[in-house]
């Protein structure tokens, strides 16, 4: 198993600055993932963080408004940039370990609850 | 692409009821399924999972087995309590990428 911290736990900003997101795990991971859950909905994946390379983006979401770190097996960065009302929403991180297990099990983070005014 | 259709809610039972929430999936081949659960005000924790066709994962009294030919995972409890009082996700992953695809998930309260 892996055990995830996040900082901040919680945060308001004001429309257009921006927020970065420390996400830390307490053993080497394979992949980790950076999701985002809207008020009232479910969890969409952001992009994949990638170690020593690029994130990699899904639909939707692109690397100037999120640009992501990882600059090692163990600590990934999220930026929420020009933030809007539109971003408040709990961002989650996760990792998959390198256990070896036939299947693929995540452990997530407790979440950085984000407002923005 | 891959999807995941569960049961919206949100269910009310009183104590000791059964629950059962729906969930199927849309994908090619063979994804491993999960439950997850979110009690209030804490993050996202596994609660089960099954990687394979008919395996049943179960955890805490809670039950769900992989049907295949149906694609459905449903989760299952035969007696709940009140500490059950959660939002319940089903989810997806596939070995290839390893990105979860979840559903919208299903408020659960439980009354004494």
């Amino acid at each position: 198993s892996a055990v995830i911290s996040q900082k901040p736990s919680r945060d308001i900003c004001q429309r257009g600055t921006s927020l970065t997101i420390q996400c830390q795990v307490d053993s080497q991971v394979t992949m980790m993932f950076w999701y985002r859950q809207q008020p009232g909905q479910s969890l969409t994946l952001i992009a994949t963080a990638n170690q020593g390379s690029e994130a990699t983006y899904e639909s939707g979401f692109v690397i100037d408004k999120f640009p992501i770190s990882r600059p090692n097996l163990t600590f990934s960065t999220l930026t929420v940039s020009n933030m809007s009302p539109e971003d408040s929403s709990i961002y989650l991180c996760s990792a998959k370990t390198h256990s070896g297990d036939s299947y693929n099990e995540q452990f997530f983070g407790p979440g950085t609850r984000l407002t923005v005014l | 692409g891959d999807s995941v259709t569960q049961m919206e809610g949100p269910v009310t039972l009183s104590e000791e009821a059964c629950l059962t929430i729906n969930c199927t999936y849309t994908a090619t081949g063979y994804p491993s399924l999960f439950w997850y659960v979110q009690y209030p005000g804490e993050g996202l924790q596994l609660l089960l999972k099954a990687t394979k066709a008919d395996d049943k994962g179960s955890n805490k009294g809670f039950e769900a087995t992989y049907r295949k030919e149906t694609t459905s995972f449903h989760l299952e409890k035969g007696s709940v309590q009140v500490s059950d009082s959660a939002v319940y996700f089903c989810a997806l992953s596939r070995s290839s990428n390893y990105k979860l695809t979840f559903g919208k998930g299903t408020l659960l309260t439980v009354n004494p």
